[in-house]
């Protein structure tokens, strides 16, 4: 099962909603989650099951879709958002290529 | 507060071996699947190998299946990986991470700092 994301990249203000998508080359249901990463530090798991915040996740981080086609929104980006966001299939634990999302 | 301490990582040659541990803590360590997870230098993440609670169910990627063995000892709160037949391209930071339950489709919750293995001559 293949992962992409899009967009690769983007640049963003503070406050922006921001919209990321991950499409599966086949159909996964609901097995997918997001994480956070920053430079130099482990990734941190954001959303589970497609759309379960993790514990501690600020509301403002928010997951949806099921089968093939899945996104991360983030409602009003903070400073502390700028970061890397990878997607992971949980049938066999293939991550996406990644989205760099950093500052205009 | 779970923590998680990889270790045993360095410069090795290829063709080489290497065993990395990963010292689990705060959490019951037998109530949960642990995975595996590296990440070339500037690259993405690549899940390596994961295994079940009691080790009845294990998975590899196909660029370390044959080479690589993980491996937990629950009396010890430890998870392994018994790297062989090391190539310049299994140079990544590695990842000792916990599932959210104890097998199948489970997000990784929990993350340690990563060991360094580099494979040069």
């Amino acid at each position: 099962i293949q992962l992409t994301q899009s967009p690769s990249s983007l640049s963003a203000s503070v406050g922006d909603r921001v919209t990321i998508t991950c499409r599966a080359s086949q159909g996964i249901s609901s097995y997918l989650a997001w994480y956070q990463q920053k430079p130099g530090k482990a990734p941190k798991l954001l959303i589970y099951a497609a759309s379960t915040l993790q514990s501690g996740v600020p509301s403002r981080f928010s997951g949806s879709g099921s089968g093939t086609d899945f996104t991360l929104t983030i409602s009003s980006l903070q400073p502390e958002d700028f970061a890397t966001y990878y997607c992971q299939q949980l049938n066999s634990y293939g991550f996406g290529p990644g989205t760099k999302v950093d500052i205009k | 507060e779970v923590q998680l301490v990889e270790s045993g990582g360095g410069l090795v040659q290829p063709g080489r071996s290497l065993r990395l541990s990963c010292a689990a803590s705060g959490f019951t360590f037998d109530d949960y699947a642990m995975h595996w997870v590296r990440q070339a230098p500037g690259k993405g993440l690549e899940w390596v190998s994961g295994i079940s609670w009691n080790s009845g169910s294990i998975g590899y990627a196909d660029s370390v299946k044959g080479r690589f063995t993980i491996s937990r000892d629950n009396a010890k709160n430890s998870l392994y990986l018994q790297m062989n037949s090391l190539r310049a391209e299994d140079t990544a930071l590695y990842y000792c991470a916990k599932a959210r339950r104890m097998s199948g489709t489970f997000a990784f919750d929990y993350w340690g700092q990563g060991t360094l293995v580099t494979v040069s001559s």
